[in-house]
């Protein structure tokens, strides 16, 4: 089944302490992108990757780090979390030639809380 | 700011009735989506629209486009308590999809 999973799902943690949320997906494509979704602020992106070993910002990115090492595996790092980044993050997925005209697939979510 | 905005913010209807949901955006697009977001799940693709295309048809999904007015419409017919979830328009830009803040769409039973 296609997919794009994010690990973990729920996340309660405390401010500076270094944390890791996965995602990864199964249909060989090469574009990745995380979101952080807001109330009243609708979905904004974070960071995006055209492929392996490329990287962006997005409109967000401050206070967070990707890596891509490999194609299926985007995962997006909080060094130092602050409070200001408890959120619903979300990673999707589409193929490269297509990040605009096609489909993106979403994971199910990570909901972080940052005390 | 966002670049597709949804309207009504809010929709409550009784199963059965149609819903329909607006999206307007700023610049000029290649093409236009509409995703559900059923609550603490993540966004599920629902139609993708062109710029060349007027109209489109899915199922109980019907999306039109009107360039000239910069504005989509999300029609859903013959509603189902299922059918309640977030609803978003998504226009393509340099490096993603922006997203309008989305429409709350609750069908009662």
């Amino acid at each position: 089944e296609a997919q794009v999973t994010q690990n973990p799902r729920y996340l309660i943690t405390v401010t500076g302490k270094k944390l890791t949320v996965t995602c990864s997906q199964n249909m060989n494509h090469e574009y990745m992108s995380w979101y952080r979704q807001d109330p009243g602020l609708g979905l904004r992106q974070i960071y995006y990757s055209m492929n392996v070993e490329v990287t962006d910002k997005g409109d967000v990115p401050e206070g967070y780090k990707v890596s891509r090492k490999e194609k299926r595996n985007f995962p997006l790092i909080l060094e130092s979390p602050s409070p200001n980044q408890t959120s619903l993050y979300f990673c999707a997925s589409s193929s490269v030639t297509g990040y605009s005209n096609q489909p993106q697939h979403f994971g199910d979510g990570t909901r972080l809380s940052i005390l | 700011s966002q670049q597709g905005e949804e309207d009504p913010q809010a929709l409550s209807i009784q199963e059965g009735e149609n819903a329909t949901m607006n999206c307007s955006y700023k610049t000029s697009i290649n093409n236009l989506q509409w995703y559900r977001q059923n609550s603490g799940r993540g966004l599920v693709h629902l139609i993708l629209i062109r710029s060349n295309e007027r109209e489109k048809h899915s199922g109980r999904l019907r999306v039109t486009l009107d360039t000239s007015k910069k504005s989509s419409s999300l029609l859903i017919t013959a509603s189902r308590a299922a059918d309640t979830a977030s609803y978003f328009c998504a226009t393509p830009g340099a490096s993603r999809l922006t997203f309008g803040e989305g429409t709350q769409l609750t069908v009662n039973p």
